[in-house]
């Protein structure tokens, strides 16, 4: 079955780089997704990767999927205070329509 | 447009009640979903509609049952609530192989 890995938690200091790490198990996979939750609030979508792609930039923003290994993973360029939140991974399987989550991966960023 | 509505927010059920959780989206979305969210656990999936007329289980759907009413809605049932129920609910709603849109939770306790 489905399954998405990832570490729980994450700490940095403020303007350093964070990497969050995940791996997956669908090969079906189509897109994988990463989604931020800040504290109370539902989830909204980060940025998403196609699984024929390696590497997606979008402003501060770095994903790099190896799909032989089915290893996600996101960079956060210059981390802030407000980048503090829960880090979601997630997968897409486009035959059922299935989308699985991560653990999330609480990000405490130290001023 | 209001995106993806659950209602209630808040609830508080004795063991062995029942209730449903209403998800309502406004986005034609064709598939609709329902998870729980632990900590440390992520957000699991109970059970999904990848579109109108079919549901599936998820990951956790024992205790649970779902309908999809009409393509806007998908209610999320419990016969007999248990504490082990208690969580966070979310409703999420999506094209399929496009970003999900989540609603704000309903936060259920059981005692």
């Amino acid at each position: 079955g489905e399954d998405v890995e990832q570490s729980l938690f994450l700490s940095v200091r403020e303007g350093d780089s964070s990497v969050i790490n995940c791996t997956y198990t669908d090969s079906s996979s189509t897109y994988l997704y990463w989604y931020k939750q800040e504290p109370g609030a539902g989830l909204q979508l980060l940025t998403y990767i196609f699984s024929n792609m390696d590497m997606k930039q979008d402003q501060r923003l770095t994903v790099l999927l190896n799909k032989k290994d089915k290893h996600l993973s996101l960079r956060i360029a210059d981390t802030q205070t407000g980048d503090s939140a829960i880090y979601f991974c997630a997968e897409s399987n486009s035959n059922t329509g299935k989308l699985i989550f991560g653990q999330g991966t609480t990000l405490q960023v130290k001023p | 447009n209001a995106g993806v509505t659950q209602t209630p927010k808040f609830q508080v059920l004795k063991t062995g009640q029942s209730m449903t959780l209403q998800c309502a989206q406004d986005m034609n979305h064709n598939s609709m979903y329902w998870y729980r969210q632990d900590p440390g656990m992520g957000l699991r999936l109970i059970y999904y509609s990848a579109s109108e007329g079919t549901t599936d289980k998820g990951e956790v759907p024992n205790g649970y049952n779902v309908s999809r009413l009409n393509k806007r809605e998908f209610s999320l049932r419990l016969e007999s609530a248990a504490p082990s129920q208690t969580s966070v609910y979310f409703c999420a709603s999506r094209l399929l192989n496009t970003e999900a849109f989540f609603g704000q939770g309903t936060r259920l306790t059981v005692v």
